[in-house]
């Protein structure tokens, strides 16, 4: 089946620093890759989304790009505030599973100032 | 605004005692699903419904029940709660089932089964 494999946390950081958090996946079909945020207290929220190889999704800084070639969707931010405190989840929509969202456990983040 | 609700937030009972968790959305959507989180389990979903009457498993249905009534609501039933029910649940709907199709959440119903 499919799967969505990001790395644990918590990642904590200072401001301005560079954020990374890998994402890895396996689907059976061409699935679309997505990340959520979902910030304290709050439900989840799309943060960006990529629909075939080598799209970019980008949104407030972040930016993601759809790797087939190692099945990767690393989410990225060159310089994090202080409200990018947040659980950050990889998620794929396969066709080929009906389009059922499949999640990562997340990866909370926290910066400091 | 656009959103999704749901009630209660909070939810503290014991086990065996029935309980119904109510969804609403505003926005008109044909699928809505319910989920669970869980520590390093990520979002694992619990029942979804492609529109009024249709419902069907997701991959956790054990020990839950749905209905859909109403195309804005999607309750979630648990008849007879035990303690590895405790999580936080999260309904959530969209327009359809198109691959890059954006899901909106609702803000969450903690639950604690003792």
């Amino acid at each position: 089946g499919d799967s969505v494999t990001q790395m644990e946390g918590p990642v904590t950081l200072s401001e301005e620093a560079f954020l990374t958090i890998n994402c890895t996946y396996t689907a059976t079909g061409y699935p679309s890759l997505f990340w959520y945020v979902q910030y304290p207290g709050e439900g989840l929220q799309l943060l960006l989304k990529a629909t075939k190889a080598d799209d970019k999704g980008s949104n407030k800084g972040f930016e993601a790009t759809y790797r087939k070639e190692t099945t990767s969707f690393h989410l990225e931010k060159g310089s994090v505030q202080v409200s990018d405190s947040a659980v950050y989840f990889c998620a794929l929509s396969d066709q080929a599973a009906g389009n059922k969202l499949t999640f990562g456990g997340g990866t909370r983040v926290l910066v400091k100032p | 605004e656009a959103q999704v609700t749901q009630n209660p937030r909070y939810l503290i009972t014991v086990t065996g005692k029935k309980l119904t968790v109510t969804c609403s959305q505003n926005m008109n959507h044909e699928y809505m699903s319910w989920y669970r989180q869980d520590p390093g389990l990520g979002l694992r979903q619990i029942y979804y419904s492609m529109n009024v009457e249709v419902t069907d498993k997701g991959d956790v249905p054990e020990g839950y029940k749905v209905s859909r009534k109403e195309k804005r609501n999607f309750p979630l039933i648990l008849e007879s709660p035990s303690p590895n029910q405790t999580s936080l649940y999260f309904c959530a709907s969209t327009s359809g089932l198109a691959r890059d199709n954006e899901q909106f959440f609702g803000p969450g119903t903690r639950l604690t089964v003792l």
